[in-house]
Parts: C-alpha cells; sequence; structure tokens
C-alpha cells in the first residue's frame, strides 16, 4: 500500500525568501516519488522526479527536492521564490518502474506576497 | 504533439442529463488515466486503462460513472445521469512505456473539463 502526507495545506513566503513545501510518504515497495504543479485553472505539471538515482533532485523553475529514505519524505524547496511559484503543489508516490497507481497527495497550496 | 486534448473545457448542464467528456492521449503513450479534482477531496484516480483495455476502475464513484477507450487516440468519460455533486474537474492523463521505466508513471496532463451540474 501506498500514501502520501503533505503537511502544509497552505503556504505563505515573502518573494525572494526560501520555499519549503514538505512531503512524507509510505509505500510497500521501492517508491518513485514526483512533484507535480498546477497553476490556477490548468492542468498539472511535472516538476521533477525521483526514480533512484541521485536522492538530490533537480527540477525546473530552481526547485529541487531530496528523498531521504529513513525519514520516508521527499521535501521541495526553491532557494528564492518568485511570484510566478504561486500555485498548488503536489506530492506523488508510485512503485518505481512501474505502471501502478500513481497516488496524490492532497495537494499544499503556495501564495508568494510581493 | 500537442499534448493531452480534453474537451470540452467548460460544461454546464442541469441534474439528470446526460454528460461526455473526452480525451486525446499523447501518440505513443499507452496508459489513459481519467482523475477528478474537487475542492473537498483533492485530486482522485477514477479509472485507468493499459492499451485501452481498463485496469484499474475501483474509483469510478458509481455505476452512473462509466469510461470506454475504443483505440489508442481516444477516450470517454460518461456520466449518465449526472447529479449537482458530480460538480468538478475532470482531467486525463497519459504515459508510456516508450520512455523506459525511468519514464514510467510521469503523466502528462490535459487541461481539464470544468463540469457544472445544476
Amino acid at each position: 500500500a501506498q500514501s502520501v502526507t503533505q503537511l502544509d495545506s497552505h503556504v505563505s513566503v515573502s518573494e525572494g525568501t526560501p520555499v519549503l513545501l514538505r512531503c512524507n510518504y509510505s509505500s510497500s515497495y521501492s517508491p518513485s516519488l514526483f512533484w507535480y504543479v498546477q497553476h490556477p485553472n490548468k492542468g498539472l505539471q511535472l516538476l521533477l522526479k525521483y526514480t533512484s538515482a541521485a536522492t538530490l533532485v533537480k527540477g525546473i523553475n530552481g526547485f529541487e527536492a531530496e528523498f531521504k529514505k529513513s525519514e520516508t519524505s521527499f521535501h521541495l524547496t526553491k532557494p528564492s521564490a518568485h511570484m510566478s511559484d504561486a500555485a498548488e503543489y503536489f506530492c506523488v508516490v508510485t512503485r518505481k518502474t512501474s505502471y501502478d497507481k500513481v497516488i496524490f497527495g492532497p495537494g499544499t497550496s503556495l501564495s508568494v506576497i510581493p | 504533439d500537442a499534448g493531452v486534448i480534453q474537451s470540452p473545457r467548460h460544461e454546464v448542464t442541469e441534474m439528470g442529463q446526460e454528460v461526455t467528456l473526452r480525451c486525446k492521449p499523447i501518440s505513443g503513450h499507452d496508459y489513459l488515466f481519467w482523475y477528478r479534482q474537487t475542492m473537498m477531496r483533492g485530486l482522485e484516480l477514477l479509472i485507468y486503462f493499459n492499451n485501452n483495455v481498463p485496469i484499474d476502475d475501483s474509483g469510478m464513484p458509481e455505476d452512473r460513472f462509466s469510461a470506454k477507450m475504443p483505440n489508442a487516440s481516444f477516450s470517454t468519460l460518461k456520466i449518465q445521469p449526472s447529479e449537482p455533486r458530480d460538480s468538478a474537474v475532470y482531467f486525463c492523463a497519459s504515459s508510456g512505456t516508450s520512455g523506459g521505466p525511468l519514464g514510467a508513471n510521469v503523466l502528462t496532463f490535459g487541461a481539464g473539463s470544468r463540469l457544472t451540474v445544476l
């Protein structure tokens, strides 16, 4: 069984300050982990993915995430927030290299204050 | 490729009417997923297909919902009869084994179909 917890339903940061969106997962298998972003009234777009190569994964738009097996975490970070980062972010877990179900977390809404 | 194409983008209908949502996946992708998104329940997987065959429909809410994939380039999600609680954004996504193991599970989403049932 697999599940995803996103610890914050809403995060608000000032422009230019760091972003941290937290994600913890549970999986009976070796997981693949992803972050997707959804801008208002848009579909979801892949930000980055972890599939057991490097534990620190770099994605688009300056985002990165670190896989920590001991903590079952896959937190998303960015050194400096931009206004265009305001969106909904989803952490996703699935079975590695499998086409099994893709489980989405509940999402974290990121607001960026000018 | 134009990406995953969904239609209609917006649909407003009255309770009891039949609703059909359409999806064209990315050419060459052999997995297709239907998701529903609401404020209350977030993103829910309704059903997914592999090579046009339904693999898991355990997320389909009830018999009023049905989904088909008659060929590799087209899928429909039908609600009959529709109810106000079906109001949501419905997303179609596709993925493909052509990306190899590292491409597994990388979903490309359509822009969604926003359904309002009055």
